[in-house]
């Protein structure tokens, strides 16, 4: 298994502002992804953060949104940019471990508020 | 895009009853993982199938996978009120891709 741990674990960020989650994995792995949760609703993918190179996004989020960075294979960020109340949401990393690997890992989440 | 369906959103069962959730996707699933998320909590795994017409067990959670491996479901037996939470399936397009998520299914049990 991994254990994954998320900062912030929550914020209340004013709209406009952009806000910085760290991702960071107890061990290696191949694969990380970041999706939200909206109050009440289901997962939803965002992206799949790739080690070196750009992400790639799902349909409905972009770049300049969302950033992604994935230094290595045990870190990465997702900044939410210009929020607004919309973007209102946990945001929750997660992982597959290994090459062939099915069972994905989650994080905590970040519990994110926007005024 | 792939899409996974599941029904019904909300079910509420008197302890000891029996609950079913259903899952349905728009294609074929490499193959199919249930979550369980309690109310402020992460999600959390609890099992993984792969073959067509796949059933397991897990004392009194009952999975199976659709002979097409487009449909799943989970059956509780006997249900609890530890069993309280939402129920996702998520399904993924190939192995070692992301999972794509149900709506869930909100469970509560009065005692």
């Amino acid at each position: 298994s991994a254990v994954i741990s998320q900062k912030p674990s929550r914020d209340i960020c004013q709209r406009g502002t952009s806000l910085t989650i760290q991702c960071q994995v107890d061990s290696q792995v191949t694969m990380m992804f970041w999706y939200r949760q909206q109050p009440g609703q289901s997962l939803t993918l965002i992206a799949t953060a790739n080690q070196g190179s750009e992400a790639t996004y799902e349909s409905g989020f972009v770049i300049d949104k969302f950033p992604i960075s994935r230094p290595n294979l045990t870190f990465s960020t997702l900044t939410v940019s210009n929020m607004s109340p919309e973007d209102s949401s946990i945001y929750l990393c997660s992982v597959i471990l290994g090459l062939a690997g099915n069972e994905q890992f989650f994080g905590p989440g970040t519990r994110l508020t926007v005024l | 895009g792939q899409q996974v369906m599941q029904i019904p959103q909300y079910q509420h069962v008197q302890e000891g009853e029996d609950f079913t959730t259903y899952c349905n996707s728009s294609t074929t699933l490499s193959n199919i993982q249930w979550y369980k998320q309690r109310p402020g909590g992460h999600p959390v795994f609890l099992i993984q199938l792969v073959k067509s017409g796949e059933v397991k067990k897990q004392k009194r959670l009952t999975f199976q996978f659709g002979e097409a491996k487009k449909n799943s479901s989970l059956h509780i037996t006997a249900t609890q009120t530890t069993d309280v939470g939402t129920y996702f399936c998520a399904g993924k397009r190939q192995a070692g891709t992301a999972l794509i998520f149900g709506k869930g299914t909100t469970l509560s049990v009065s005692s």
